[in-house]
């Protein structure tokens, strides 16, 4: 079966660089997230989109931003990078009106140097 | 989304019954009780959902307690494989809208051989 396609798996950055993260839903799956996982840390809730339209907002730094686009897919750009923003940056996409729980990528892996 | 309250760590021989407990003594009547793990690095996999009746899938039983304030994730032959953090999540599974799924510090399970 699909799965949550993300892309790259490893990203290498220096500071003050830009990154830009994909994400792959579920074909059919209309609502993607985005979770941010620092090192020895939980997974932390970023951003949503639902049918393409920001649903909800977490602890999303003002340097990142996100979109949905008209295939379901997204995006996570985020600029000015620092040392802190080094993490693994999972997505995960569900059908909106069918809860039994979302599907997560593997993740990207992002270093900032 | 209520609160939940797990233990930090534990740990099960293999080939034996792993029972992960959590308390979520705030829950509302709507508020669904989900099962989460992550295996070292990988992206966060859905186990198990339920309500009020206990539930059992491929992958473990969910037994909620009548006053649904508390709930345990039974895997009923813990393997190898089955070392992770498991978490325990409340939310509701609206429907036809985005849910974000917030997690907490879950258990992290160790089977020993």
């Amino acid at each position: 079966a699909a799965g949550v396609i993300q892309s790259p798996r490893h990203l290498i950055k220096e500071k003050r660089e830009t990154a830009t993260l994909k994400c792959y839903p579920i074909p059919r799956h209309d609502t993607v997230y985005w979770y941010q996982q620092g090192p020895g840390q939980d997974p932390q809730f970023l951003i949503s989109f639902y049918e393409k339209m920001q649903s909800d907002k977490g602890s999303i730094p003002d340097r990142f931003s996100a979109q949905q686009f008209s295939d379901y897919h997204s995006e996570l750009n985020m600029s000015s990078l620092e040392l802190g923003d080094s993490a693994l940056y999972f997505c995960a996409s569900s059908l909106g009106g069918v809860d039994y729980g979302y599907t997560f990528g593997s993740g990207t892996r992002l270093t900032v140097v | 989304d209520a609160k939940t309250t797990q233990p930090p760590s534990m740990d099960c021989a293999e080939g034996r019954a792993a029972n992960l407990p959590c308390n979520h003594s705030t829950i509302s009547g709507n508020e669904y009780v989900y099962w989460y793990r992550q295996i070292h690095s990988q992206g966060p996999q859905y186990i198990i959902h339920g309500l009020k009746n206990n539930e059992t899938n491929e992958m473990a039983s969910l037994i909620i307690t009548e006053d649904r304030k508390s709930s345990t994730l039974i895997l009923p032959h813990a393997t190898l494989r089955d070392t992770a953090v498991y978490y325990c999540i409340v939310r509701v599974a609206e429907y036809s809208s985005a849910s974000k799924i917030i997690f907490g510090s879950g258990t992290r399970l160790s089977i020993r051989p």
